[in-house]
Parts: structure tokens; sequence; C-alpha cells
């Protein structure tokens, strides 16, 4: 069975900071891995997706990678500003098409 | 712009009512999808439709829960009756087969009391 898992659960980071945020997947089986961004009291709104051929996906100053054989994403941050604050989840599209959820980061840039 | 809506936002009920939650897609997108946000389990999907037929309510407790798409523009998900620990943020995303990307609504705020 697929588990998704993000660690750390939350981080905290002064404005300007680079920062890198993680996901793990147990089965390598998969189609796709999407990062979303979640706001307090709103819903997902998707960063980056990555197909399973691909080794990364960028937007601006988000770079997200992908290392299938380790059952492993980033999401890599540049520049972050107090806005890039929020909840980031990853998920992973498996073998039986399902979107499998981690449990999500939360990141506080302090300004 | 388009956007996904939800509701009621915010819905407090006692045990054992029925609760109905309602969510209009983007118009023109064929796929429908419930998901269920809780501190515990995190995002769980409940039931998806495509082209407003059920493929997949493996994810919803049968017994109590329903979700239907009476037409394009409406998918209703329904408890009866309700209970504690059906406390929750229930969201609503549609997209377009095919595409991977899906649109969340805002959500409904739900607590069973």
């Amino acid at each position: 069975k697929q588990e998704v898992t993000q660690i750390p659960a939350a981080l905290s980071v002064p404005e300007g900071e680079n920062l890198v945020l993680n996901c793990s997947f147990t089965d390598s089986a998969i189609y796709n891995l999407q990062w979303f961004r979640q706001d307090p009291g709103k819903g997902l709104t998707s960063l980056l997706l990555i197909q399973s051929s691909q080794r990364e996906q960028t937007s601006g100053r988000l770079n997200a990678s992908l290392d299938k054989s380790s059952g492993r994403s980033t999401l890599y941050i540049a520049a972050s500003q107090p806005g890039d604050s929020a909840t980031y989840l990853c998920a992973v599209k498996d073998s039986n098409y399902q979107l499998i959820w981690g449990a999500g980061t939360k990141l506080i840039i302090k300004p | 712009d388009a956007r996904v809506t939800q509701t009621p936002r915010d819905k407090v009920t006692e045990m054992g009512q029925e609760v109905t939650m309602r969510c209009q897609p983007i118009l023109g997108h064929n796929t429908v999808f419930w998901y269920r946000q809780t501190m515990m389990q995190g995002l769980e999907l409940l039931a998806y439709f495509r082209n407003r037929a059920p493929l997949d309510d493996s994810g919803m407790p049968k017994d109590r829960f329903s979700a239907e798409m009476p037409d394009a523009t409406l998918a209703t998900l329904k408890i009866q009756p309700s209970e504690p620990r059906d406390s929750a943020v229930y969201f609503c995303a549609s997209g377009l087969r095919g595409s991977e990307t899906q649109y969340f609504g805002p959500g409904t705020r739900l607590l069973v009391l």
C-alpha cells in the first residue's frame, strides 16, 4: 500500500532564505507526483506536477524534483517571502490511478 | 474567473441529523472529486465522478454517506445520520478528463456535536 510522508510537519524560517520541503513515498510505481499549496480556510492549489518520467519541474521561484527509485521528491523555494506561508502537500498518483496524499508541511516565513 | 463553489462554508449540527453539502464544479469540467480532511487522517478521497457517473466511492462509508450528481452543475454529499467522527473539512474538486489538474473548492467545515 502506497504511503506518502512529509517531514517536517512544520517549518519556520526567516524571509529571504532558500528552503527545501521533503516528500517520500513507499512504492516507486507512480504515474506522477504533485505539490499543492493550502492556505488557511481555503482549498488546495496545484503548484507543480512531475510525471514519472521527469526529474524536475520549475515554476518561478519553485522547483520540484523527483527521484522515483529512492521514493523521494523535494520542493525547493528560493528567496522565501511571507506570502509563501502556507501548508504544502504532496500527492502521488499510484498504480491504481488514485491520489495518495501526504499530511503536509506547514511553512511559516517570518518577516 | 471560474472556480469551484461549495455550500455551506460552515455547518454545525447535532449527532443524528442529516447533512447535505453541495458543490458546483467549474463549467465544462466532467470529473468531480469529494475529499475529507482531518488533522488525524489528512486528506482522503471519498468519491469521484466522471460525466456524472460514480467511478469510485470506495473511500466512503456506505452506511451513512451518499454522493450524487443530479446534473452536470451540481454534486451533493449527504451524511445521514451524522456522527461526531464525521467532523472534518469536506472539499470538492473538479477537473477535465485527461488533465491531471484538479481545482479545489474552499471546503465545507462540518462540526457534529
